[in-house]
């Protein structure tokens, strides 16, 4: 168990709403990632940590910001929600030097 | 960019048998790590297996074997003796080994849902 939790599990919000989904970890981990699952996709990285205040993009970050102000704990923001931002999400953390990720439980976020 | 491919969508499988889930992937490394996770109905995500690029064995994790083609880029999963609990979907996945901007992030490919048969 790698003591990753996020938060809300699940959202129901308007299009043009801010959004902010928190993952927080409780192992001091380095290296914090944020994933979004859609069928037929599989899961694609939208934003990463590789410490305190540095992050970087991903796969699909348009649309998304993150911060990262403590090693324990990595927002996700949705600066104004669209339907297409309609998913689950997933946090997860590197926890080996094999590469190894082990993620949160997810959250379901849907935008009407 | 690497791409992760899996090409079956669905998968069936009679309980007490093997099955093969494939996935290819692209990429120009000679270091890497490929993955295969599974994702119950509960929609928790969870590393079944491991495999180093640079190992010519393949790994093995109880009734979980993998097939790694280096050369030809495939990375296969065999599910010995099926099990109820094994229905779920399985997601292949790569990460370059390298350090500096690689910061071990993944590529998954899009999933294959495996069913098994009582």
């Amino acid at each position: 168990d790698a003591g990753i939790t996020q938060s809300p599990r699940h959202k129901v919000t308007e299009t043009g709403t801010p959004v902010t989904l928190r993952c927080h970890q409780t192992e001091n981990h380095r290296y914090m990632y944020w994933y979004r699952q859609d069928p037929g996709h599989g899961l694609r990285l939208i934003h990463y940590s590789y410490g305190v205040k540095d992050t970087d993009k991903g796969e699909v970050s348009d649309g998304y910001s993150v911060s990262r102000s403590k090693t324990e704990d990595f927002l996700l923001t949705l600066e104004s929600a669209t339907s297409s931002q309609t998913s689950v999400y997933f946090c997860a953390i590197k926890d080996s030097p094999y590469n190894e990720q082990f993620f949160g439980p997810g959250t379901r976020l849907t935008v009407l | 960019a690497q791409t992760v491919t899996q090409s079956q969508p669905e998968m069936s499988v009679q309980e007490a048998e093997t099955v093969t889930l494939s996935c290819t992937y692209d990429t120009s490394e000679s270091d890497y790590y490929l993955f295969w996770y599974k994702q119950p109905p509960s929609r928790q995500m969870i590393l079944v297996i491991r495999q180093e690029a640079y190992k010519q064995q393949n790994a093995t994790e109880n009734r979980f074997s993998v097939n790694f083609q280096k050369a030809a880029k495939s990375f296969s999963l065999k599910i010995s003796d099926s099990q109820l609990g094994d229905a779920a979907m399985y997601f292949c996945a790569y990460s370059p080994r390298g350090g500096g901007t690689s910061y071990g992030k993944l590529t998954f490919g899009q999933g294959t849902i495996l069913t098994v048969h009582p």
